[in-house]
């Protein structure tokens, strides 16, 4: 069965850092391209970063742009969110999701349960 | 990039059949769409892809139920014979190199 867990989320203060997981199993993992969306409470779905594949391609919101960084371990079946600077608006839960081919230019076929991150002092 | 462009609410009653619309900004009706179902406190979930011929190519173990088409701008989804558990939110997604694009969202109520 195709799976994606994410883990990491928690609270955090202004300014913070953290690190999200991505677990991904029952795939290929290092044959298709991964991203990261997110969803402020009550709101809508934000795509925030992709990855291709092989890991040699990244993309960024403009609105996150410099503050986050996407990276994957395909040894590992893994993907990563690192998020520096974190501000309220922040706060959300964050998903993983799997595109169906190796680059990251199609639909999201696959996504996870979420992680929640809060940014609060 | 692409805008999409979807009416906040629809409501159908159990039994019936509902149509709801994605409607790409000027400029962008060529792009294929994707719809997604988020159940209440669920993640989401990948129904289907609609291109702008109106094909649609459905995720695995989507019910026939769920079928989309396309006409213009405007890409659709239509779920027939409605159930309770059928009542989510939608949201339909556009792509290009570097960039993605959700609509609102649609909050569907099965009454």
């Amino acid at each position: 069965e195709v799976q994606l867990l994410e883990s990491g989320g928690g609270l955090v203060q202004p300014g913070g850092s953290l690190r999200l997981s991505c677990a991904a199993s029952g795939f290929t993992f290092s044959n298709y391209a991964m991203s990261w969306v997110r969803q402020a409470p009550g709101k809508g779905l934000e795509w925030v970063s992709a990855i291709s594949g092989s890991g040699g391609s990244t993309y960024y919101a403009d609105s996150v742009k410099g503050r986050l960084t996407i990276s994957r371990d395909n040894p590992k079946n893994t993907l990563y969110l690192q998020v520096n600077s974190l501000r309220a608006e922040d706060t959300a839960v964050y998903y993983c999701a799997k595109y169906p081919i190796v680059g990251a230019n199609d639909v999201f076929d696959i996504w996870g349960q979420g992680t929640l991150v809060t940014v609060s002092s | 990039q692409p805008v999409l462009t979807q009416s906040p609410s629809a409501s159908a009653s159990l039994g019936a059949s509902v149509k709801l619309t994605c409607t790409l900004s000027s400029g962008h009706r060529s792009y294929a769409i994707a719809w997604h179902q988020q159940q209440p406190e669920k993640g989401p979930r990948y129904l289907m892809k609609v291109n702008g011929g109106g094909s649609h190519f459905k995720g695995d173990g989507i019910p026939d139920r769920f079928s989309g088409s396309s006409s213009g701008a405007e890409r659709y989804l239509t779920i027939t014979s409605l159930q309770s558990e059928d009542e989510a939110d939608y949201y339909c997604q556009t792509w290009g190199t570097g960039f993605v694009v959700f609509g609102g969202g649609t909050k569907l109520t099965v009454l």
